[in-house]
């Protein structure tokens, strides 16, 4: 169980362009969503926290028109790296929790590595 | 002071040996405690959580928590080279938010 995807692994793109990403919880309901971004040898860095129905939270320092958050569904978020250039160049990982209280953990997709041109 | 503070390493063990990692928090009213385990290029794993004080055991891994002294460690029993990785230490603080430490990089020496 706890099982999270995200789609696609993997995309390289020219820069100025837009990049979606998904993230799915496969087998439980997320309440909560979280995006993160890590650069090579770097620790994870939070961008945003998002809660179904509601717009999402972003933390400092993260520009929340360049990066587009959507959490319509409690298996589905998605986020959109408007006009990407090459120091978006990262890998992008989603997580998810249930928000029960006895599934207090966060359980990670795959992650994304977006690549600009 | 950071919410949850861990050893960056590198701690390197031989196979076999125990692998012992810390962690450290700053929030008295801390709740939950997590390690998670990330191998180069991929993303956290979870490998262990734990709520109360004491030791909690799966396999060759314990977590033990002293939310008295404010810190939480995992042993790796019978180090193997496969277990070398970055670990993670995560903690939900009041408030329910949720904490990464930096993370801790071990490499088993075969």
């Amino acid at each position: 169980g706890a099982v999270v995807s995200q789609h696609p692994s993997w995309v390289i793109c020219k820069s100025g362009t837009s990049v979606k990403i998904e993230c799915r919880s496969l087998d439980f309901q997320a309440t909560t969503m979280f995006w993160y971004r890590q650069f090579p040898k770097q620790s994870l860095m939070l961008m945003a926290t998002s809660n179904e129905g509601s717009k999402a939270t972003y933390e400092q320092g993260v520009e929340k028109d360049k990066f587009l958050i959507n959490h319509a569904s409690l298996t589905l978020s998605t986020l959109t790296v408007t006009s990407a250039h090459p120091e978006d160049s990262s890998f992008y990982i989603c997580s998810a929790r249930s928000g029960l209280p006895e599934y207090n953990e966060q359980f990670f997709g795959p992650g994304t590595r977006l690549t600009v041109l | 002071q950071k919410e949850v503070e861990q050893n960056s390493g590198p701690l390197s063990v031989p196979e076999g040996a125990i692998a012992s990692l810390n962690c450290t928090y700053s929030d008295r009213v801390s709740q939950s405690f997590f390690w998670y385990r990330q191998y180069s290029g991929k993303s956290p794993e979870l490998i262990m959580s734990i709520y109360s004080n004491g030791d909690k055991e799966d396999g060759r891994f314990t977590a033990q928590l002293n939310k008295a002294s404010q810190y939480v460690s995992l042993l790796i029993r019978d180090s193997q080279p496969s277990d070398s990785a970055t670990y993670l230490c995560a903690v939900t603080l009041s408030g329910n938010q949720f904490y990464f430490g930096t993370g801790t990089s071990l490499t088993v020496i075969p």
